[in-house]
């Protein structure tokens, strides 16, 4: 199975600081996307890192890629508390690449 | 336009009950997927259609069956469910091909009793 964990499964901070996630997978990839979730709807694509690259910025996101370890961060920098929501992590793999399979998720809390 | 739009929202049925559930886009996309999602959980994919033909059935059981009618809909018809497959169903919508990204609809929250 491509699925793997993310820590912390729950990160409750303040607004204004910083938020990082971490993300493991267990096969080979083609690339790893960060999802949002608001309150169990939708969600939406945050950003996409191919497997040839370490590092990817996308405004207040920051994502990296470790192949060697099979692990990826989502850094939130400055929240809000808007920014409150569950963030996955999802990978297609090489084969298979029609897949796009989620780690467990975690959720993120910004207090006021 | 880049939304996928499900309908309906909210569904209960019952165990005896045939529904189905509806999924349309229109941005061309020529893969689409069905996920299930209970609560706190991550999203666990169904099937995926690709150029209007399943190409990936996660061994879901025969009571869920997908239809994919042309590329831009997708219907998951539902027959004798079990209320443990009360869940939030996700559509999403993609360029087929290895660097794309999903886009997904609002889900259908699903109940079963």
């Amino acid at each position: 199975s491509q699925q793997g964990e993310e820590d912390p499964q729950a990160l409750s901070i303040q607004e204004g600081e910083n938020a990082t996630m971490n993300c493991s997978y267990k096969t080979s990839i083609n690339n790893l996307q960060w999802y949002r979730q608001n309150s169990g709807r939708g969600l939406v694509h945050l950003i996409l890192i191919r497997s040839n690259e370490r590092e990817k910025h996308s405004g207040r996101l920051r994502v990296t890629l470790d192949t060697s370890k099979k692990s990826s961060s989502l850094l939130i920098t400055a929240s809000r508390a808007a920014d409150t929501a569950s963030y996955f992590c999802a990978s297609r793999g090489i084969q298979g690449a029609q897949k796009l399979v989620f780690g467990q998720g975690t959720r993120l809390t910004i207090n006021p | 336009d880049t939304e996928v739009t499900q309908t309906p929202k909210h569904l209960v049925m019952g165990m005896t009950n045939k529904k189905s559930l509806k999924c349309e886009q229109h941005m061309g996309h020529r893969a689409m997927y069905w996920y299930k999602q209970k609560a706190k959980k991550p999203p666990e994919l169904m099937f995926v259609y690709s150029y209007e033909k399943l190409s990936i059935n996660e061994s879901v059981p025969s009571r869920f069956s997908p239809e994919c009618p042309n590329s831009s809909l997708l219907n998951l018809h539902l027959h004798a469910l079990q209320p443990e497959d009360s869940a939030l169903y996700l559509c999403a919508s993609s360029q087929v091909g290895t660097g794309t990204e999903a886009f997904f609809g609002q889900g259908t929250r699903l109940t079963v009793v």
